[in-house]
């Protein structure tokens, strides 16, 4: 069955630091997989997604993340984060029926 | 700019009540979800349609139903609420079955 990771839950960075978010997908073809962010009381905005093509993708916000099909991951990665990026943050597969969610990683941002 | 709207924002109603959730979108798209999120479960997939006249069942599908009539709006009833039923509610458009979904503000429905 289709499914979606996040390994983990809450994770709190410094501002200034780097930040890598976990994401393991299962999925029988060549995954279309995504990520998004959710501020409090918001939507869910898109922050990057990968279709084909370029393992390593960019997004808004100086958001990246890589396709690792031997690892079943897609991983997002950002150089420096900024207060601003306190949020959720959801990886996602396109499954015929949509997407299917992770659980989600909240990430804190500590000064 | 095509957007995604939900209405009301915020509900609060008694148990065993109908309820309806509005979802309207201008994007012109075919396919409409429906997601609830909860703490620790992410969002979960209630019901889609992928056109007018189409509906499905999703993961958590009991005691909600969709119906679509035209291709703008999708709205999400609960047949009889419960407290079980307190969530936030995502409505979300887009252009294929698995392409990006553009999603609503969310409906935050609480049942007492």
């Amino acid at each position: 069955a289709q499914s979606v990771t996040q390994p983990d839950i809450h994770i709190t960075v410094s501002e200034g630091a780097s930040l890598e978010l976990r994401c393991n997908y299962s999925y029988g073809a060549t995954p279309y997989l995504f990520w998004y962010v959710q501020s409090p009381g918001q939507g869910l905005q898109l922050l990057l997604k990968y279709f084909s093509g370029d393992t390593l993708v960019q997004g808004i916000k100086g958001f990246e993340a890589e396709f690792k099909r031997s690892q079943s991951s897609f991983n997002l990665r950002k150089p420096s984060v900024h207060w601003s990026d306190a949020a959720e943050y959801f990886c996602a597969v396109g499954a015929l029926v949509g997407l299917i969610f992770g659980k989600g990683t909240t990430l804190s941002v500590s000064s | 700019d095509a957007e995604i709207t939900q209405s009301p924002r915020h509900k609060i109603t008694e148990t065993g009540r109908q309820v309806t959730l509005a979802c309207h979108q201008t994007w012109n798209h075919n396919n409409m979800f429906w997601y609830r999120q909860d703490l620790g479960h992410g969002l979960r997939l209630i019901h889609y349609s992928y056109g007018v006249q189409d509906t499905n069942k999703g993961e958590v599908s009991d005691g909600y139903s969709v119906s679509r009539s035209n291709t703008e709006d999708l709205p999400l009833t609960l047949e009889s609420a419960a407290s079980s039923q307190t969530s936030v509610y995502f409505c979300a458009s887009s252009e294929g079955g698995n392409t990006e979904a553009f999603f609503g503000q969310g409906t935050r429905l609480t049942v007492v």
